[in-house]
């Protein structure tokens, strides 16, 4: 999975508590990126990041915010989870120096439930 | 606004012919188009890149056309094999840069032995 880690890879948790989840990359990409994964939507943007300390806002951010104070480390944090954050969450990376290409590396995902 | 179409319905098709699965799309004007493949519980894998000025591209036994007038890219699996059974994507460069890609939903294939 291109040097991509997810942690935890499983988690259940109750609604309003706090959950943070974390992307740990060995690639030095300047880009990642946090997507959720629904039936029926399939992947949509949460935030994304596009070095230390620059974040900005995707398609379905709300009730969610991120932090990224090293080039390989991405936090995704629910501050209270809710049922409909129940969802599988993938990191991605991407890199832009001396390629057009765009093509993103994605992690292995982790599942959570909000009960 | 913007759009990519996959189709949703699985496709089902016999070991040793080609797989043809179709992505269209509006309202954007892509540079260029992506497709990924992704297994059951595991992250999307890069496949293909095409450009806008490529009208064919070939990887192994993976050909993708991509068709700015029409606005649809195909993406073709010859002489499948159970192995390829899984979802495909396309993606498209979003507007605003930053490397962000928007998603078809994807669709499945599923070869039969």
């Amino acid at each position: 999975d291109a040097g991509i880690t997810q942690s935890p890879r499983h988690k259940v948790t109750e609604t309003g508590t706090p959950v943070t989840l974390r992307c740990h990359q060995t690639e030095n990409h300047r880009y990642m990126y946090w997507y959720r994964q629904d039936p029926g939507h399939g992947l949509r943007l949460i935030h994304y990041s596009y070095g230390v300390k620059d974040t900005d806002k995707g398609e379905v951010s709300d009730g969610y915010s991120v932090s990224r104070s090293k080039t390989e480390d991405f936090l995704l944090t629910l501050e209270s989870a809710t049922s409909s954050q129940t969802s599988v969450y993938f990191c991605a990376i991407s890199e832009s120096e001396g390629t057009d290409h765009y093509e993103q590396y994605f992690g292995p995902g982790t599942r959570l439930t909000v009960t | 606004s913007q759009k990519i179409e996959q189709n949703s319905e699985a496709l089902n098709i016999q070991e040793g012919k080609t797989a043809t699965l179709t992505c269209n799309y509006t309202n954007y004007s892509p540079a260029y188009l992506q497709w990924y493949r992704q297994d059951p519980g595991r992250g999307p894998v890069f496949l293909l890149l095409i450009r806008e000025n490529e009208k064919e591209k070939r990887k192994e036994r993976l050909k993708v056309t991509f068709d700015t007038t029409l606005k649809q890219s195909l993406f073709h699996i010859t002489a499948s094999q159970p192995a390829d059974s899984a979802t495909y994507l396309c993606a498209l460069v979003r507007v605003g840069g930053n490397n962000r890609l928007a998603f078809g939903k994807g669709n499945q294939v599923v070869v039969i032995p």
